[in-house]
Order: C-alpha cells, then structure tokens, then sequence
C-alpha cells in the first residue's frame, strides 16, 4: 500500500543550526509530494511541494527534492530560527483514484534561542 | 475567498450524545475531503466526495459516522453515540481537478472531545 515514514521527534536544535528531516515514501506510479507545517494551535500549512523526480520544492528556506531512485523527500533548512518550531509532516497524493493525502506521523522541532 | 472553514472550532460532548460538524469548501473546489487527526499522529483519511456523490470510505468510518454533501457544496459529518476514542482534531480539506497536483487546501479543524 502507500505510506509515509518520517523520522521520529522530537528533534531539538539550537538557533542557526542545520535541519534535515527524513521522509520516505512507498506509492505505486508517481506521486505528488508535499511537507506540511503546524504550528502551535494551527492547521495544517503547506509548506512546499514537488510533483515528479528531480523536482525542487522551496519555501520560507527550507527544501526538498523528490528523489525517486531512494523514493525520498528529505526536508531541509539551512539556518533555524527559534519561529520554525513547529510540528512538521511529509504527505503524498497519488495521481489516480481518490487522491486522498497521506501522511506521514509528524516530527516535532524545538528550536532554542 | 478566504479558504476552507469548518464549524464548529470546538466541540465538547459527553459519550453517547451525537454531534454534527460543518465544512464549506473554497467555492471552486468540487473536491472534499475529511480527516481525523489524533494527538501527536498525523491525519488520517476518512472519506471523499466529488461534488455530491461519496466516492470513497476508509475502514476507518465506523456505521457510526455518516457524511454527506447534499448539493455539492458543503458538508457535513456526523458522529452518533458517541464514544471517548472518537476524540480527535476533525479536518477537512478541498481541492479542484484543476490543479496538476491535487494539492489539497486544508480547514482549521473541529476539536471534538468525548467526557
């Protein structure tokens, strides 16, 4: 079946520092890949997007890139601020059937001042 | 437009009682969606609509949860009798065939709680 697998939380990084978050995905055919974001008391926000291989999402600094030979899509960020922190998930579409997202469990970040 | 809303935000209910909950899409969108997201999981899909016709049901919606979109524009989920494990952040999301990647545009959600 289709899923998506996301590394477990929390993560917790200091101001300025190096984010990266692994997302994996297992789809038949090619799917649209996105990474949302929920910030304390929110919904659910679309942070980027990437809709076929070698595709770049980017947004607000952070990226991803549709990797389809590891069927990854790893978000990452520069230089953190303390405002990134937030619950992060990693969802797919499939371009056929019922196009219902599905998503990953979430990684939570703390970011320290 | 100002996006997807869902009514209400918050809904606290004691077990057994039913409750009904209200989404109204973007006005393009012929597309809807629901989810149910548990605490600290992500959301997990329950059912899909295209204009009014349902076209899919997750294992997950129980003979308890009923769900319709009468005229093709909002919907509604209801929940009858209640029980403390339906506790959850219910959303609901729409989209357009439009849209080459089917992004989905997402509502605030309804917290419902089951006492």
């Amino acid at each position: 079946g289709n899923s998506v697998t996301q590394m477990e939380g929390p993560v917790t990084l200091s101001e300025e520092a190096f984010l990266t978050i692994n997302c994996t995905y297992t789809a038949t055919g090619y799917p649209s890949l996105f990474w949302y974001v929920q910030y304390p008391g929110e919904g659910l926000q679309l942070l980027l997007k990437a809709t076929k291989a070698d595709d770049k999402g980017s947004n607000k600094g952070f990226e991803a890139t549709y990797r389809k030979e590891t069927t990854s899509f790893h978000l990452e960020k520069g230089s953190v601020q303390v405002s990134d922190s937030a619950v992060y998930f990693c969802a797919l579409i499939r371009n056929t059937g019922g196009f219902k997202t599905i998503f990953g469990a979430g990684t939570r970040l703390f970011v320290k001042a | 437009d100002t996006g997807v809303s869902q009514d209400p935000r918050h809904k606290i209910t004691k077990r057994g009682q039913n409750v009904t909950f209200r989404c109204d899409p973007i006005s393009e969108h012929n597309r809807l969606y629901w989810y149910r997201q548990t605490l600290g999981q992500g959301p997990e899909f329950l059912t899909y609509f295209q204009n009014e016709a349902q076209l899919e049901k997750s294992r997950l919606l129980s003979d308890r949860f009923s769900a319709e979109r009468p005229k093709g524009s909002f919907s509604t989920l209801e929940i009858q009798r209640t029980e403390q494990g339906d506790s959850a952040m219910y959303l609901c999301a729409s989209s357009s065939p439009g849209l080459e990647d089917y992004e989905q545009y997402f509502g605030p959600g309804t917290r419902l709680t089951v006492t």
